[in-house]
């Protein structure tokens, strides 16, 4: 099955802007992956942030917004709050099989 | 509210079985695919199956394929993972992931494969 990758660690500075990828190890992330984003921060269950790529939820901040970036999926903080310090997850779908990245914990400092 | 809410964890000599279910609440359960997702202690988050909304077609992790089995009872608005042939590494929490666009998860329950 495929290997999906994030970067291990990120750091941003409170106010600042920040892109979290995610590849795949079978070729360019296409919309056809349908990427969802989730975010868990310690001791929670993960929400579900983005879905198809660029779609965001009601709860998801304005701030966070989804997209294909080269060849991979990305996500992109602006205005990263303390909050938003967490555990980030990528998740592709490859016919019928999902495929979860290896998380990404960004660092708001 | 939608609410998805996991039970059956504990702990289980390798080998051994286990039931999870995950009974969800709030919105339309039969109209969603519905998926689990584990976390090993410390570790990222795997997804393991997913089973259609009328419970005709599943997929597996390849790992997974054989042990656990996914399924579903929608009048009882709950899905299940029967787990089977448990491995150490079988341990983690268990998530039920779901909803419009697996936009909810549940709270998680605890799996420890230990003799």
């Amino acid at each position: 099955q495929a290997v999906v990758t994030q970067e291990p660690s990120l750091t941003v500075s409170p106010g600042g802007t920040v892109t979290l990828t995610c590849g795949s190890s079978t070729g360019a992330v296409t919309s056809g992956h349908s990427a969802f984003w989730f975010q868990q921060k310690p001791g929670q269950a993960p929400r579900t942030l983005i879905y198809e790529t660029n779609i965001k939820f009601s709860w998801t901040p304005a701030r966070l917004s989804g997209s294909l970036l080269g060849d991979k999926a990305a996500l992109t903080l602006s205005s990263a709050q303390p909050e938003d310090e967490a555990d980030y997850y990528c998740l592709l779908h490859f016919s019928g099989i999902w495929v979860f990245g290896g998380g990404t914990k960004l660092t708001v400092l | 509210e939608v609410q998805l809410v996991e039970s059956g964890g504990g702990l289980v000599q390798p080998g051994g079985s286990l039931r999870l279910s995950c009974v969800g609440s709030g919105f339309s359960f039969d109209s969603y695919w519905i998926n689990w997702v584990r976390q090993a202690p410390g570790k990222g988050l795997e997804w393991l199956a997913s089973i259609k909304e009328d419970g005709t077609a599943s997929h597996y992790l390849d790992s997974v394929r054989g042990r656990f089995i996914i399924s579903r009872d929608n009048a009882r608005n709950t899905l299940f993972l029967q787990m089977d042939s448990v491995r150490a590494e079988d341990t983690a929490v268990y998530y039920c992931l779901g909803g419009f666009y697996a936009g909810y998860w549940g709270q998680g329950v605890l799996v420890t494969v230990s003799s």
